[in-house]
């Protein structure tokens, strides 16, 4: 298996609802990410988990909030959106310390 | 932190010329340089990649130059086709590449 899968593909939510995005790979890799790619414009990182400890936040609202349960495992939870968090999310794994960047489907989130 | 800046941000070529795509960055510390097309509503994929102990690197139709003293690097598109036609983006990384700095993209049109 060398793909990064996401759910949902698609998300429509509410700025009061709270909602999970989940991405899941199973090729060893123990590094995860999180971007956000708004239209036309370049993915923006968010979080990078290594060996499933947070090692690097970006500076993201509290209303998203990440979490590694295992290692091939990455979720996002989404409480009190904004209509501008409205993205497309990217998730991807590596390999600690090595290239080969594999970047899931993505979500594409709408808030309304 | 790194800057990566990318030319041109649109690019029309007639099918079967070259394109060529010119990014540059600002940490010379930076040793990681991927090439990624992301076709629209589909997931970045990487293409093509150098290290910074390499000038240049091949992969048929496709070649990535890099100039460290210039601390620019080049994607180089021959006989282009129809299905060439994406947005590319440039990144740079420094230390252990689990943090990419993406230029803006370029949307390439090849013209059938």
């Amino acid at each position: 298996d060398t793909e990064v899968t996401q759910t949902p593909k698609h998300l429509v939510m509410g700025m009061t609802n709270k909602k999970s995005l989940k991405c899941e790979q199973h090729m060893g890799h123990r590094a995860m990410y999180w971007y956000k790619q708004k239209a036309k414009k370049p993915p923006e990182l968010m979080f990078v988990y290594s060996y499933e400890k947070l090692s690097i936040n970006e500076s993201v609202p509290s209303r998203f909030s990440p979490e590694c349960p295992n290692s091939s495992l990455l979720n996002l939870h989404l409480h009190a959106l904004q209509p501008e968090d409205s993205a497309l999310y990217l998730c991807a794994s590596s390999q600690v310390g090595t290239v080969g960047y594999t970047f899931g489907s993505g979500t594409r989130l709408t808030v309304v | 932190g790194e800057n990566v800046e990318q030319h041109p941000s649109t690019l029309s070529v007639q099918e079967g010329d070259s394109a060529v795509i010119k990014c540059t960055y600002s940490d010379s510390a930076s040793n990681y340089f991927p090439w990624y097309k992301q076709e629209l509503g589909k997931r970045p994929q990487l293409i093509i990649d150098i290290r910074s102990n390499v000038g240049e690197k091949k992969d048929q139709r496709i070649a990535v130059t890099l100039n460290k003293t210039a601390k620019h690097f080049s994607l180089h598109i021959t006989e282009t086709q129809p299905e060439d036609s994406a947005v590319y983006f440039c990144a740079a990384s420094l230390g252990n590449f689990n943090k990419f700095y993406f230029g803006s993209g370029t949307k390439l049109n090849v013209k059938p």
